[in-house]
């Protein structure tokens, strides 16, 4: 079975730009969830779906962060217009039930130069 | 890698002793615990977890504590191997309504030496 992929594993873009990154969950997952880590900083939470719904974004920096999950199946993360401090690295994790383990991705590294 | 600037406090240990990773958590409303290991360029990967009504766990080669009273969980490797050497991470798993988030540790570095 395939695990939690995401898309790009590393991503370099300047100041001001747009950036999108993808989470492909485990098959038949119904949460997802955005954490990141930025550097020097313990992994933060962003916010977690259950099938296409937020159910809690309370982790989400700011308004320039958008996450979206149509479908239920995939995930996007959108970062317009990208500032410095938003460089870290992003991981994306997935679980089929509430209180069940969370299988994390790869995690895709930003770099905001 | 990714613990550049990062300054982890670092365990070193010989292969084959037993190692101890301790971490302090602060909401004692966390429903349950998680310790994570992470490699580097991986994401991290399920160790063990512990509910908040229990106070210990043991998995393969590995054990969970949890004190409650002073808000400290550990986990104890036996008879560490090189493989064992990763980042390790404590989490708090909170139940809020319909939502779930884990709060992580700040990390420890576990170095094995052969």
């Amino acid at each position: 079975e395939a695990g939690v992929t995401q898309f790009p594993s590393h991503s370099v873009i300047e100041k001001g730009q747009t950036v999108t990154l993808r989470c492909d969950p485990i098959s038949g997952h119904d949460n997802l969830y955005w954490y990141r880590r930025v550097m020097g900083k313990e992994i933060k939470f962003l916010l977690h779906f259950v099938k296409e719904s937020k159910q809690d974004e309370s982790g989400m920096p700011n308004n320039r962060f958008l996450a979206e999950r149509t479908g239920g199946t995939y995930s996007t993360l959108k970062v317009q217009p990208a500032e410095l401090e938003d460089s870290g690295v992003y991981f994306c994790a997935s679980s089929p039930d509430r209180g069940n383990e969370q299988f994390f991705g790869p995690g895709t590294r930003l770099t905001v130069l | 890698g990714e613990s550049v600037g990062l300054h982890l406090p670092t365990l070193s240990v010989q292969e084959g002793d037993n190692s101890i990773i301790n971490c302090a958590y602060s909401n004692s409303a966390s429903d349950y615990f998680i310790w994570y290991k992470q490699e580097s360029g991986k994401g991290p990967q399920f160790i063990i977890d512990i509910r908040s009504n229990m106070d210990k766990r043991q998995g393969q080669r590995v054990t969970v504590l949890l004190n409650k009273t002073v808000k400290h969980l550990s986990l104890q490797i036996a008879a560490t191997q090189p493989g064992d050497s990763a980042v390790y991470f404590c989490a708090e798993g909170l139940l809020q309504g319909g939502s779930e988030k884990l709060v992580f540790g700040k990390g420890m570095k576990l170095t094995v030496n052969p």
